[in-house]
């Protein structure tokens, strides 16, 4: 059964700083995804990884994907307060359409 | 505009009572998915459908019901045989075959039993 952890699964953190969030997953897999999710709101996708060594980056995000490791990091540059929110990562599941969900990490960034 | 949409968004159930929760996309997507989302919690699958006329049961499919009868719907029915159905719903919708699936979710329906 695949099984997805995020940690930490709450950070805050202060503008201007870095810091980076892990997702790992028990089986191997050739999709991962990560999502962000505004309070009271719907998901919003960032970014689709599928190979290893799959790296993307988006403003101050950047996801990697090590496929060997199971591991999936999300790196915050220079956070700023409207990077706040709550960060899921979604694992494909072999053989189907299935994604399984991480229980996501809310990020505060403090001023 | 294409995407998904989902209404109401807000619905008040009370006990004993079946509501039904609509899912529609105009994205052209073969697949549809619905989610429940607790607080501080991730998403957890209730059912999907590739194909329509054809669905799977997901992860916690008691208390619920689906029917696919287009592909541009995919409605839930919450059933008074859910007990905890307070929580919010959420849709999503993929193409299939390709290297993305990358699933797209709309507005979400947030349902209270009363």
């Amino acid at each position: 059964e695949l099984k997805v952890e995020q940690n930490p699964l709450f950070l805050s953190m202060q503008e201007g700083k870095n810091y980076t969030i892990y997702c790992n997953y028990s089986t191997t897999s050739d999709r991962l995804y990560w999502y962000r999710q505004d309070p009271g709101k719907s998901l919003e996708s960032l970014f689709v990884l599928l190979s290893n060594g799959a790296v993307k980056q988006e403003g101050r995000l950047m996801a990697s994907l090590d496929t060997k490791a199971r591991l999936s990091t999300l790196h915050i540059t220079a956070a700023v307060h409207d990077l706040s929110a709550t960060y899921f990562c979604a694992v494909g599941e072999g053989g189907s359409e299935k994604l399984v969900f991480g229980k996501g990490m809310k990020l505060t960034v403090n001023p | 505009d294409g995407g998904i949409t989902q209404s109401p968004k807000y619905l008040f159930r009370k006990e004993g009572q079946n509501v039904t929760l609509s899912c529609e996309q105009n994205l052209n997507h073969d697949a549809m998915y619905w989610y429940r989302q607790d607080p501080g919690q991730g998403l957890r699958l209730i059912y999907y459908s590739q194909i329509v006329n054809d669905f799977q049961k997901g992860d916690i499919a008691e208390g619920y019901s689906v029917s696919r009868e287009k592909k541009e719907s995919f409605p839930l029915t919450v059933t008074s045989a859910q007990k905890n159905p307070t929580a919010f719903y959420l849709c999503a919708s993929s193409t299939l075959g390709t290297a993305y699936n990358e699933q797209f979710f709309g507005p979400g329906t947030r349902l209270t039993v009363l």
